[in-house]
């Protein structure tokens, strides 16, 4: 049970590329989350789903596009980089309400 | 509107001293709360929730709905303690946590 990960761990982009960051768990939780966390600004919601084929828009979600295919993965799009998104990225889920998420290692992003 | 404020970026404490994290709300209704700890290389983890009542590694948290506080408390504080830590309140529609900015928590011998 390897709960919620997260593909890559690290990446580097030049402004203006793309790229997609996956997370994926295991534990069949309808709702999953991407934050991003700043130091200073805390965890920010980015994009959250409520269930498979649903999408809703969190705190920060401009830059950013997100698809819930599958139940299990929740991928998180950039389509064009810019180092404000420079950032550590989090995907979450949790099994109903927002109650009690789990969280996934953490994707550190660098945009130059 | 919804709000956390977790007015203190960093709190230092000697190992064995009290410890209180401070957190403030902002909410129309009944709040859903939680505290959730960063330990330095660690995925965030969540260590305890109002509705719950429990105490976690010595950790309590009372809601106070005059005060819309939900401050994180331990009466002996211990340097595996140190860590980030993030009060979090559950959204109006109930479909996602609003995060204060996090506290860093300090312990040293």
């Amino acid at each position: 049970n390897a709960g919620v990960t997260q593909t890559p761990k690290f990446r580097v982009l030049k402004t203006g590329q793309s790229m997609t960051l996956l997370c994926a768990q295991d534990m069949n939780h309808e709702y999953m989350y991407w934050y991003r966390q700043d130091p200073g600004m805390g965890l920010r919601l980015i994009h959250y789903s409520v269930g498979e084929g649903t999408t809703a828009k969190g705190e920060v979600p401009d830059g950013y596009n997100v698809s819930r295919l599958k139940k299990q993965n929740f991928l998180l799009g950039l389509e064009s980089a810019a180092p404000s998104q420079t950032s550590v990225y989090f995907c979450a889920s949790s099994d109903g309400l927002a109650a009690s998420q789990y969280f996934g290692p953490g994707t550190r992003l660098t945009v130059l | 509107a919804q709000r956390v404020t977790q007015p203190e970026k960093l709190l230092s404490v000697f190992k064995g001293a009290p410890v209180e994290l401070k957190c403030n709300y902002s909410y129309s209704g009944s709040p859903e709360l939680f505290w959730y700890v960063q330990y330095s290389r660690q995925r965030l983890q969540l260590l305890l929730r109002h509705i719950s009542r429990e105490s976690i590694k010595g950790f309590t948290a009372d809601l106070n709905k005059g005060e819309t506080s939900f401050h994180l408390k331990k009466p002996f504080a211990q340097e595996e303690d140190s860590a980030m830590y993030y009060c979090a309140l559950v959204n109006q529609a109930g479909t996602a946590l609003i995060f204060g900015k996090g506290t860093t928590l300090s312990v040293s011998s």
